[in-house]
């Protein structure tokens, strides 16, 4: 079992539509957790930064942690074409310098006009 | 959020070259920076982790001799791919991080060995 699964996708959805993205993950110690948008060709880039189980909301983002599950979660309100990126999420046993990172595989998001 | 810059952002070079990335932090002073590789449709592999100063940490797999890593400053460092072949083709990118902050990544540089 790999220690991050993501869904591959890709997904495509009307603009307007809320997008869930989801993350499970085998090790309980991880303690941060990260969702990246990464468009082609270009360096992820970090949307949400999230310690330990809860929710964190950010404009129209928002991601959960359930570590109780081992989940975590991406959700995307009133989805735009901009949103159209490979998203990663990834997390990490400590945070700052020691933040060495696990990634999932990325999903690939199409958000249609 | 702090900016990171990859130089270059494509190279090509022949096979049995060296090419050397550049990873530099623009506004702030790195005390690590991490070396990772990605495949088409792949998620980031951590190649290795280098804190300013000292001999980088490699991943399992990943060749020392052939992924010379440098960290010489708080602001800067270098892979070195040496005697690329065509497997070595792929995007490369670095991330830096302090010790109180996420981590952020560079635009990554796409290198193909022709």
């Amino acid at each position: 079992q790999k220690e991050v699964e993501q869904d591959p996708g890709p997904l495509s959805v009307p603009e307007g539509a809320i997008v869930s993205l989801n993350c499970t993950y085998s090790n309980s110690a991880f303690q941060y957790f990260m969702w990246y948008r990464q468009y082609s060709r270009k360096g992820p880039e970090l949307l949400m930064y999230t310690y330990s189980s809860g929710n964190k909301e950010d404009g129209r983002f928002t991601a959960q942690v359930d570590k109780s599950s081992k989940y975590i979660s991406l959700f995307i309100r009133d989805s735009q074409p901009s949103d159209s990126a490979t998203y990663l999420c990834a997390m990490s046993l400590a945070g700052g310098a020691n933040s060495k990172l696990t990634f999932g595989k990325g999903i690939t998001l199409s958000v249609r006009p | 959020g702090a900016v990171v810059s990859q130089h270059p952002s494509r190279v090509i070079c022949k096979s049995g070259t060296s090419v050397k990335i550049e990873c530099r932090s623009l506004d702030f002073q790195a005390t690590t920076m991490f070396w990772y590789r990605q495949f088409p449709k792949k998620s980031l592999m951590l190649m290795a982790t280098s804190n300013e100063g000292s001999k980088a940490t490699y991943e399992q797999g990943v060749e020392k001799d052939k992924f010379l890593i440098n960290h010489a400053s708080l602001t800067l460092s270098t892979l070195t791919v040496t005697s690329a072949h065509p497997e070595d083709s792929s995007f490369y990118i670095c991330s830096a991080t302090t010790e109180n902050t996420e981590a952020f990544f560079g635009q990554g540089t796409r290198l193909t060995v022709v």
